[in-house]
Formats: structure tokens, sequence, C-alpha cells
């Protein structure tokens, strides 16, 4: 079955360069989660989307945007980047609002 | 908005041995409940969930209890393998909202 794909897996980039992560839920799925996770720690949400509209924000950056296109894929778009935002980011979809969320296999971003 | 507090924040069992891991959570409309299995730099994976009409479920060695009233919720592990060993992390959602973590559980089964 098709899972969440999320791309590039991994990602370098020099503090102040901008970093655009790509999420391609499952298809039928109607929600879109993004989550940061650091080293040890449990993931932090960032932003959710429900057919193509924000539904909730979370500790997300004010350097940090993200939408969600009319064929349901959603960028996360970051800028100014800092060395603390090196961590792995997960990106889930469901399908309606109260269902499992099933992960991608993230993107393993690297700031230095 | 919801808080969820996971305890104990790492865990060594015997292999065979059970192993219990609690939450509690801050939200009464919060109800559904997951829990993920988290291997080092891989994806969280869903094991089992439990929704707040039920009071408990199981699924072959695991199984979730939840006390809406309290507001907790456990996974219980039993005949623990060393391929059980991971971070283990539980949720708490609300119909709408985002799924919450707690702060995950580091499992270590010895063999």
């Amino acid at each position: 079955a098709a899972g969440v794909i999320q791309s590039p897996r991994h990602l370098i980039k020099e503090k102040r360069e901008t970093a655009t992560l790509k999420c391609y839920p499952i298809p039928r799925h109607d929600t879109v989660y993004w989550y940061q996770q650091g080293p040890g720690q449990d993931p932090q949400f960032l932003i959710s989307f429900y057919e193509k509209m924000q539904s909730d924000k979370g500790s997300i950056p004010d350097r940090f945007s993200a939408q969600q296109f009319s064929d349901y894929h959603s960028e996360l778009n970051m800028s100014s980047l800092e060395l603390g935002d090196s961590a792995l980011y997960f990106c889930a979809s469901s399908s309606g609002t109260n269902t499992e969320a099933f992960f991608g296999q993230g993107t393993r971003l690297t700031v230095v | 908005g919801e808080n969820v507090e996971q305890h104990p924040s790492t865990l060594s069992v015997q292999e065979g041995d059970s192993a219990v891991i609690k939450c509690t959570y801050s939200d009464s409309a919060s109800n559904y409940f997951p829990w993920y299995k988290q291997e080092l730099g891989k994806r969280p994976q869903l094991i089992i969930d439990i929704r707040s009409n039920v009071g408990e479920k199981k699924d072959q060695r695991i199984a979730v209890t939840l006390n809406k009233t309290a507001k907790h919720f456990s996974l219980h592990i039993t005949e623990t393998q060393p391929e059980d060993s991971a971070v283990y992390f539980c949720a708490a959602k609300a119909a709408g909202n985002k799924l919450t973590f707690g702060g995950g559980t580091r499992v270590l089964v010895k063999p």
C-alpha cells in the first residue's frame, strides 16, 4: 500500500540558507501534519492542514511557512536557517480528523 | 491546549517480563489515543490505538487501557522480546485537533 512520501530524505544547508521539504500524503487522505523532532525529543507539532486549509498551528517559527496544494501534497518552507533547526522533520497524514496518522520516513535536516 | 505526560522516561526489563508505560492527558475533549513505536532514526509506527468509547483493547502481546474519568491510559507489553526495544510514544487527540505526544519512554529489553 502507498505510504506517506517525504523528500528529500537528507538535506544539508548552511546557516541563513532556505530549505523546502515536501510531503506527499497517502492517496485520499485529507489531513497533513508536520512535526519536528530533535535528538532524544518527542515530535513537536508545527502545523496541520485539512482539505488544503491550515487547520492548526503549533510551535512553528515565523521563519517557517507551509501550504497544502490542490493535489494535497504539502511543502514546508524554512528560511534564515539556524543551527537549532537541525532535526528530523516528519510529515503525517490521516483520513478525516480523528483517525490514525501515518508518518513518512522523515527528512533529516542538518544546518552547518 | 492538550498536555500529555508520559512515565517512565526509561524502562529496562528482562526478556519475557512485562513492560507498562503510563500516560496522562489534560484535555477532556481528547477522544483518540494512539501509541507509536519509534526505532532510532526511523519514523514513528502506530502499534495500537484506543478511542474514548472503549476501556481496553488488546492485540497479541500488547494491550492498552483507558480511564477517561482519571484522564490516563496505559500500554502493556507482555512476554517482552529484544525486538521490543525502542522508544514508545503515547499521544492524545481531540476531533479536528493535532496529535499531541508524550515525552517518550525508552524501553530496553535485556536478553
